[in-house]
């Protein structure tokens, strides 16, 4: 099955320490976004990536890290500079970013939870 | 940024009944999305309506748009218990989607 899987599933980190999340997709996207929800907030944008080796910032990138040196990958960090950690963290991926026909439908993760202790 | 904003933030309804939800944005779109998400899941894609569309229709779906009024509604006919969810607009651009906060919608049977 075609899809995207986020690991783990549920996180705990102490204060200080940096933690990265996985996010694999098999879809042959090119495009992968992750969003952080706060419960009343919606999703707001951390960091996206339109092809290998290239991703921008989104509204919300302090404290944050990514990477993506393969299309199928572009894993998470949440650094000890994020001073409010506890989120549910979501993974997605289009087939591009942006475009008005859809090629910007996202597919999303089952999401990992992060909680700090 | 641009921002969906979702109206009512809550919803509570009998099975049967219709329920309808409603979207404003804040900037130029190239399409308006609605996604759905159960409890502590990702969110699914439900239906998309382009700038230049003004309703669209996807089994008990029905979407409108009014890009003059910048704002959708999401209209679910004859909902079931198993509707109960949250109900997300996202703004679509011309390189990310913006989300709302959605609106959460409990269909009691």
């Amino acid at each position: 099955d075609g899809g995207i899987t986020q690991s783990p599933k549920y996180l705990f980190r102490k204060e200080g320490q940096n933690v990265t999340l996985s996010c694999e997709q098999n879809l042959n996207h090119d495009a992968m976004y992750w969003y952080r929800q706060d419960p009343g907030q919606g999703l707001r944008l951390i960091y996206y990536s339109q092809i290998v080796n290239d991703f921008q910032k989104g509204d919300i990138a302090e404290g944050y890290s990514v990477s993506r040196e393969k299309k199928e990958s572009f894993p998470l960090t949440v650094t000890s500079a994020q001073k409010n950690p506890t989120a549910f963290y979501l993974c997605a991926s289009s087939i591009r970013a942006g475009g008005a026909a859809g090629a910007n439908v996202l597919t999303f993760g089952a999401g990992s939870r992060l909680t700090v202790l | 940024s641009q921002q969906g904003e979702e109206d009512p933030q809550a919803l509570s309804i009998q099975e049967g009944e219709n329920a309808t939800m409603n979207c404003s944005y804040k900037t130029s779109i190239n399409n308006l999305q609605w996604y759905r998400q159960n409890s502590g899941r990702g969110l699914v894609h439900l239906i998309l309506i382009r700038s230049n569309e003004r309703e669209k229709h996807s089994g008990r779906l029905r979407v409108t748009l009014d890009t003059s009024k910048k704002s959708s509604s999401l209209l679910i006919t004859a909902s079931r218990a198993a509707d109960t969810a949250s109900y997300f607009c996202a703004a679509g651009g011309y390189s990310t989607l913006t989300f709302g906060k959605g609106t959460m919608l409990l269909v009691s049977p």
